[in-house]
């Protein structure tokens, strides 16, 4: 298996923009992640999915940010409008049950100019 | 609310010694706690795990202990090598949910 993919790699937009970020998860694995990492707050849960169900969205920044997982092996993260603080690192990782290793993405560089 | 507490940020050793990370926790409902390692440009990649029912795990040179009672748990690395430079985080499950809290990171370099 590829591992969890993550596309782009690389995303630079200007504040205002919606920016779109995407994940393929290992497949046969059931919950799927999305995080955030920055220098200040570190590692960050946003959302997380089981069977392509959110679970728990508690620490979605605010309504800008939205999280959809329409079929088992893609999901997407989504920022409209983005703002230069939402810049970081954002990553999707996978796992096949609870308390289960997680398995990350290289996740995505978001700059927000 | 959940947190996770991680010392040192940064731990500086000479190859060949021992390093130790230490995390506490504050849900006396967490059950497992993973340790992940991340290189430059990577993502987290697990290196060990620990669920509440034991108290000590080893994996070749790492080991991790955890003290329920304290609500605290370390990571242990042994006769490190310069590949052992990276940023770890340690984690631990929120209440019975699917959800990790990480600490902030320790960054780790080996000098050979």
């Amino acid at each position: 298996d590829a591992g969890v993919i993550q596309s782009p790699r690389h995303e630079v937009t200007e504040m205002g923009q919606e920016v779109t970020l995407r994940c393929k998860p290992i497949s046969g694995h059931d919950y799927l992640f999305w995080y955030r990492q920055t220098m200040m707050r570190g590692l960050e849960l946003l959302i997380y999915f089981n069977n392509n169900v959110p679970i728990d969205d508690s620490g979605m920044p605010e309504d800008r940010f939205s999280a959809k997982m329409p079929n088992a092996s893609f999901s997407t993260l989504k920022i409209q409008p983005s703002e230069p603080r939402d810049s970081a690192v954002y990553f999707c990782a996978s796992a096949t049950t609870f308390y289960n290793e997680q398995f990350f993405g290289p996740g995505t560089r978001l700059t927000v100019l | 609310g959940e947190n996770v507490e991680q010392h040192p940020s940064t731990l500086s050793v000479q190859e060949g010694d021992s390093a130790v990370i230490k995390c506490t926790y504050s849900d006396s409902a967490s059950n497992y706690f993973p340790w992940y390692k991340q290189e430059l440009g990577k993502g987290p990649q697990l290196i060990i795990d620990i669920r509440s029912n034991v108290g000590e795990k080893k994996d070749q040179r790492i080991a991790v202990t955890l003290n329920k009672t304290a609500k605290h748990f370390s990571l242990h690395i042994t006769e490190t090598q310069p590949e052992d430079s990276a940023v770890y985080f340690c984690a631990a499950s929120f209440r019975n949910t699917g959800k990790l809290i990480f600490g902030q990171g320790t960054t780790l370099q080996v000098k050979p």
